[in-house]
């Protein structure tokens, strides 16, 4: 069975400091991997998506990057928070045709 | 431009009552797939449902794609239903749009 784990659960940063959301996925080969971001009360926004190792596509441009540099993983990042990215990050993995969601990290910048 | 429009945006039912959620979108695509968001945040794949109807134990999901539209009937409801609803489809670029959702609340 697929398992999804993300970490930390949650964060609480500095505007300006670095961050880094890590996302790792066990019992797939080669998954299309995903983040997702919710402000408090919003919608939920895909921002990044990967089909393979090092290859990275951006959905919505938030300050914000990613990287795949195993199979199993993917990162996300920043050098320096924005108070508008607080909120909720979710990772999903694409089984078939559907799309399965990891626990998320909760995120707030101060 | 919201790709994914959902309604209503809340609903309160006493519980047994049932619940029909609706969803529509203006993107081509041929992938539905339903959520359901726990308080904490944490989404469940409730059913995907590229067109026709499609069921699992009190939840009926019904698309037609060329309408553009699909719906979640949930029938006797329980407290434990309460949370929100997500209608999500994709795109032809891998990309997953979301609706704001339905927001739940099954009182005793």
């Amino acid at each position: 069975a697929q398992t999804i784990h993300q970490w930390p659960v949650a964060e609480i940063k500095a505007v300006g400091s670095p961050l880094s959301l890590g996302c790792t996925i066990k019992g797939k080969s080669s998954p299309n991997l995903y983040w997702y971001w919710q402000a408090t009360g919003g919608t939920l926004q895909q921002l990044f998506y990967s089909i393979t190792v090092g290859q990275v596509e951006s959905v919505v441009q938030l300050n914000l990057s990613a990287s795949r540099p195993k199979d199993d993983q993917f990162i996300l990042s920043t050098e320096k928070l924005l108070l508008s990215h607080s909120g909720f990050y979710l990772c999903a993995w694409k089984g078939g045709r559907e799309q399965y969601f990891g626990p998320g990290t909760r995120l707030t910048v101060l | 431009e919201q790709q994914v429009q959902q309604s209503p945006a809340s609903l309160v039912l006493q519980e047994a009552e049932n619940a029909e959620l609706q969803c529509s979108f203006s993107i081509f695509t041929n992938q539905v797939q339903w959520f359901y968001q726990r308080p904490g945040g944490r989404l469940v794949s409730l059913l995907y449902n590229p067109s026709g109807t499609k069921q699992s134990g009190r939840l009926t999901s019904t698309t037609v794609i060329k309408e553009r539209r699909s719906s979640l009937h949930i029938s006797s409801s329980q407290i434990t239903d309460s949370g929100t609803y997500l209608c999500a489809t994709m795109s032809n670029y891998n990309v997953l749009y979301f609706g704001s959702g339905t927001k739940l609340t099954v009182e005793p």
